[in-house]
C-alpha cells in the first residue's frame, strides 16, 4: 500500500527565499503525482501534476520534479511571498492510477 | 476545466441525526468518485471509493453503516454520515476521476460537518 511522506512538516522562511517542499512515495509504479496548495479551512488547490513519463513540470514560481526510481518528488518555489503561505499536499496513487494517497504536507509561512 | 462542486459547504447538526453531503462533477461523468475525511491539522485521509451502479469499497477501519455512499449516477455521489456524534465532525471533501489520457482527478471546495 502507497505511503506517502513529506517533508519538513512546518518551515518558516523570510520573503524572496528560494524553498524546496519534499515528498517521498513507497509504490514507484505510479501513473502520476500531484502537488496541492490547501489554505486554512479551506479546499485543495491542484499546484502541478506530473505523469509518470515526465521529470519535471513548472507552472510560474513553481517547480516539481518527480523521480520515479528513487520515489521522490520536489516542489520548488522561487522567490517566495507571504501569498505562498499555505500547507502543501502531495499526492500519489495507491496503485497505478488512483486513488490518491496524501502526504501529511508541509505547513509553509512565508514572513514578510 | 472540470469542476466538482459539494453542498453544503458548512452544516451543523445535532448528534444522533443524519447528515447528507453531496458531489456533484458538473461537466463530466465520473463513473468512479472519492470520498476523503481531514481531521484538523491532518492529513487527508481515503474514506471509500464510490462506483457508479454499485457498492462502494470502503477503506480499512471506516464503519459502511454509519457512512453511507450512494452514487446513483455518473455525476452525482453522496455521503450521509448516520447518527452523527461529535467525533464525526471533520472537513469531508470528495474527488472525481475523468477517465481518458491522464485521468486527471479533481477536488470538491469540500464541506464542514459540525456535530452538536
Amino acid at each position: 500500500k502507497q505511503e506517502v511522506t513529506q517533508i519538513p512538516a512546518a518551515l518558516s522562511v523570510p520573503e524572496g527565499e528560494n524553498l524546496v517542499l519534499n515528498c517521498s512515495f513507497t509504490d514507484s509504479a505510479i501513473y502520476n503525482l500531484q502537488w496541492f496548495r490547501q489554505d486554512p479551512g479551506k479546499g485543495l488547490t491542484s499546484l502541478l501534476l506530473i505523469q509518470s513519463s515526465q521529470r519535471e513540470q513548472t507552472s510560474g514560481r513553481l517547480n516539481a520534479s518527480l523521480d520515479k526510481s528513487s520515489g521522490r518528488s520536489t516542489l520548488y518555489i522561487a522567490a517566495s511571498q507571504p501569498g505562498d503561505s499555505a500547507t502543501y499536499l502531495c499526492a500519489a496513487p495507491n496503485s497505478g492510477n488512483t486513488p490518491l494517497v496524501f502526504g501529511k504536507g508541509t505547513r509553509l509561512s512565508v514572513i514578510a | 476545466g472540470a469542476v466538482v462542486s459539494q453542498h453544503p459547504s458548512r452544516v451543523i447538526c445535532k448528534s444522533g441525526t443524519s447528515v447528507k453531503i453531496e458531489c456533484r462533477s458538473l461537466d463530466f461523468q465520473a463513473t468512479t468518485m472519492f470520498w476523503y475525511r481531514q481531521f484538523p491539522k491532518q492529513s487527508l485521509m481515503l474514506m471509500a471509493t464510490s462506483n457508479e451502479g454499485s457498492k462502494a469499497t470502503y477503506e480499512q477501519g471506516v464503519e459502511k453503516d454509519k457512512f453511507l455512499i450512494n452514487h446513483a449516477s455518473l455525476t452525482l455521489s453522496t455521503l450521509t454520515v448516520t447518527s452523527a456524534h461529535p467525533e464525526d465532525s471533520s472537513f469531508y471533501i470528495c474527488s472525481a476521476r475523468v477517465e481518458g489520457p491522464g485521468n486527471t482527478i479533481y477536488f470538491g471546495e469540500g464541506s464542514w460537518l459540525t456535530v452538536v
